[in-house]
Parts: structure tokens; C-alpha cells; sequence
């Protein structure tokens, strides 16, 4: 089972809106309703910001949210602010042998 | 409050074993799988596997199957993640999650502080 594709980096300034992509196949991402996001600082464990493609966890501010269109799913993040830099990665259910599988992550960096 | 509190760091020579735990409180230890995730120096987050420590239900990804055990004691709501034979590879920060739901399908929703592996002759 290959990682989900994410872009390696990408950059908005303070106010702005920025995207991530998370694309996968139809065994895993295209096949379920069960994508989830996680924002990692460096040295941190990761924290979750949306499940089931776009439930957001109680305390994770709105300007988060989640989509999923086909095999690739989606995170946006609305009036990015400085907090936001992080290192994020999607996770998709894969079926019943593989469970789950992550993307390759994407290091978002406020301008 | 959900908590999974995870066992310190180890420092280990190849061929060792080695059993690092992941106790959880706040909630019923018994009604969520616990899953283990992997993140190598400077690299991504891997999935490793995934118990239900109610039954001991215990599936693996195929790239870390007979390569770890994992394994749940649930009188202590303690999980584990053991090996039987270490290697330099194996050098990485260890994370321990819970699942948002009693299924194995959406995500992890409250995680362990990682413990720190190195492996080192």
C-alpha cells in the first residue's frame, strides 16, 4: 500500500487561504468516507483537525476544514495564521487487510 | 480527560527486545482500538497497527507485519508495542493513538506524547 500523495510544502500569508491535497486511490481514499487530517509542530505529537473528511474535533477553530472530491481529499485552511505553521498529514482508511494508510506530508509556512 | 501516557525513551543495541507500553485513563480503555504509529528522524507518520484491547483484536499493516507485536492488558489499560530483535532501522519516535470511534475506520483522536527509539551499537 503506497503513502496518500501530498505536496511537499505549501505557503500563504497571514490572512490568506491555503489548500493540501491528499490524493489516493479508489481503495483507500476514493472508497471511504473516513479521511482524517493531523497538524504536527515540530517536536509535538500530532494533534487532530478533521475526521470523516470533514468533521472538525471539538476546539479545532473553523478555519479548518475538510472535502473530498473522487480519490483526492482536501484541507483547507481560511485566514492562515502564524499558529498554522505546522507540519500536516492526511490518513484514509484502506479496507480490512490494510487499515490505514498516511500521506507523505506538507510543511505549510506562513509568510 | 483522555489521556494515553507512553513509557520514556529507550536507548538500545541491535538484537536487543524491547516493550514500550501506552496507558490510557479519562475513558473506557476497552471500547476503542489503540493503534501504533510510526515517524523515522526527519520523516512522515507511518501506521504500524491497531489493537482492541477488549478482545485483543490485533491487526497489522502489512509493512511492519512479523516485524512487532503488539499486545494489550487490559486489567492495567496498558497497550504495547515489542521487539523481539532490534536493528538500527528501528530507530524512530513511536506514538501510540486512540480511534475517534469503536470501529477501526475513521481517525485517531487522542494521542500518546511518542516515545523516542534509538538503536545504536
Amino acid at each position: 500500500q503506497s503513502a496518500l500523495t501530498q505536496p511537499r510544502s505549501v505557503s500563504g500569508s497571514p490572512g490568506q487561504s491555503v489548500t493540501i491535497s491528499c490524493t489516493g486511490t479508489s481503495s483507500d481514499v476514493g472508497g471511504y468516507n473516513y479521511v482524517s487530517w493531523y497538524q504536527q509542530h515540530p517536536g509535538k505529537a500530532p494533534k487532530l483537525m478533521i475526521y470523516d473528511v470533514s468533521k472538525r474535533p471539538s476546539g479545532v477553530p473553523d478555519r479548518f476544514s475538510g472535502s473530498k472530491s473522487g480519490n483526492t481529499a482536501s484541507l483547507t485552511i481560511s485566514g492562515l495564521q502564524a499558529e498554522d505553521e505546522a507540519d500536516y498529514y492526511c490518513c484514509s482508511y484502506a479496507g480490512s487487510y490494510t487499515l490505514y494508510v498516511f500521506g507523505t506530508g506538507t510543511k505549510v509556512t506562513v509568510l | 480527560e483522555v489521556q494515553l501516557v507512553q513509557s520514556g525513551a529507550e536507548v538500545k543495541k541491535p538484537g536487543e527486545s524491547l516493550k514500550i507500553s501506552c496507558k490510557g485513563s479519562g475513558y473506557s480503555f476497552t471500547s476503542y482500538w489503540i493503534g501504533w504509529v510510526r515517524q523515522m528522524p526527519g520523516k512522515g507518520l507511518e501506521w504500524m497497527g491497531i489493537i482492541y484491547p477488549g478482545d485483543s483484536d490485533t491487526r497489522y499493516s502489512p509493512s511492519f507485519q512479523g516485524q512487532v507485536t503488539i499486545s494489550a492488558d487490559k486489567s492495567i489499560s496498558t497497550a504495547y508495542l515489542q521487539w523481539s530483535s532490534l536493528k538500527a532501522s528501528d530507530t524512530a519516535m513511536y506514538y501510540c493513538a486512540r480511534t475517534t470511534s469503536e470501529l477501526p475506520l475513521g481517525g485517531f483522536d487522542y494521542w500518546g506524547q511518542g516515545t523516542l527509539v534509538t538503536v545504536s551499537s
